[in-house]
């Protein structure tokens, strides 16, 4: 497609449930991120890979959130028993370049429209 | 570490008043600044951006400085429209983060404009 698709756009959970989100990058976008935005806050960086790896993952509030890309391409975010305080937006972005193509990147993130996640 | 602030809103003007939105931010080393904006049922988009001191950023009317200085990229725009109301979030990059340019973001500042 012609932008960052995200699925599903919208998701309810139960608390205990685990949940697994979805992001469809550009084509060919080497750098891809996942932000978690709750309501009312800026996006916090969650992971960052690069290709297929991982490079940072420090954003990750626990060991319930996993996320993976193995084939470099579509990237899926995994959440293990769901808490309430895990209810956000899930963002995932991607960019045409990696870290290593230069010290300064270009920044320019291109966003999925999101995965809202409620867990009750 | 880093961090970015802005002006808490909402902000609500009428068309073709003058807006400025605040942002400074917080850096070790010497960040790229970026704006981006959220339209209603979007996802984030570039608005503009400085990677150097003094630069200054501009796209659809909106203008930012990088000011070293004040460590601050405030947003301006002469005349602002009803299509311009969204959410904007100030942004830096770390260039110290090898391994990606990740962003970090200000808490958005919401704009309504009324015709």
């Amino acid at each position: 497609g012609a932008g960052v698709s995200q699925s599903p756009r919208y998701k309810v959970a139960k608390r205990g449930q685990d949940v697994a989100l979805r992001c469809d990058p550009i084509s060919g976008h080497v750098s891809l991120f996942w932000y978690q935005q709750a309501l009312g806050q800026g996006p916090e960086f969650l992971t960052y890979f690069q290709n297929e790896a991982q490079l940072d993952k420090s954003g990750l509030p626990s060991d319930r959130f996993f996320a993976e890309r193995p084939e470099g391409s579509v990237s899926t975010l995994k959440i293990q028993r769901t808490q309430q305080e895990d209810s956000a937006v899930y963002l995932c972005a991607s960019s045409l370049k990696g870290g290593t193509s230069g010290r300064r990147g270009t920044g320019e993130l291109f966003f999925g429209e999101g995965s809202r996640l409620t867990v009750l | 570490g880093d961090s970015v602030t802005q002006m808490e809103g909402p902000v609500t003007l009428s068309e073709e008043a003058f807006l400025t939105i605040n942002c400074t931010y917080t850096a070790t080393g010497y960040p790229s600044l970026f704006w981006y904006v959220q339209y209603p049922g979007e996802g984030l988009q570039l608005l503009l951006k400085a990677t150097k001191a003094d630069d200054k950023g501009s796209n659809k009317g909106f203008e930012a400085t990088y000011r070293k200085e004040t460590t601050s990229f405030h947003l301006e725009k002469g005349s602002v429209q009803v299509s311009d109301s969204a959410v904007y979030f100030c942004a830096l990059s770390d260039r110290g983060n090898q391994a990606g340019t990740a962003l970090i973001f200000g808490k958005g500042t919401t704009l309504s404009v009324s015709s």
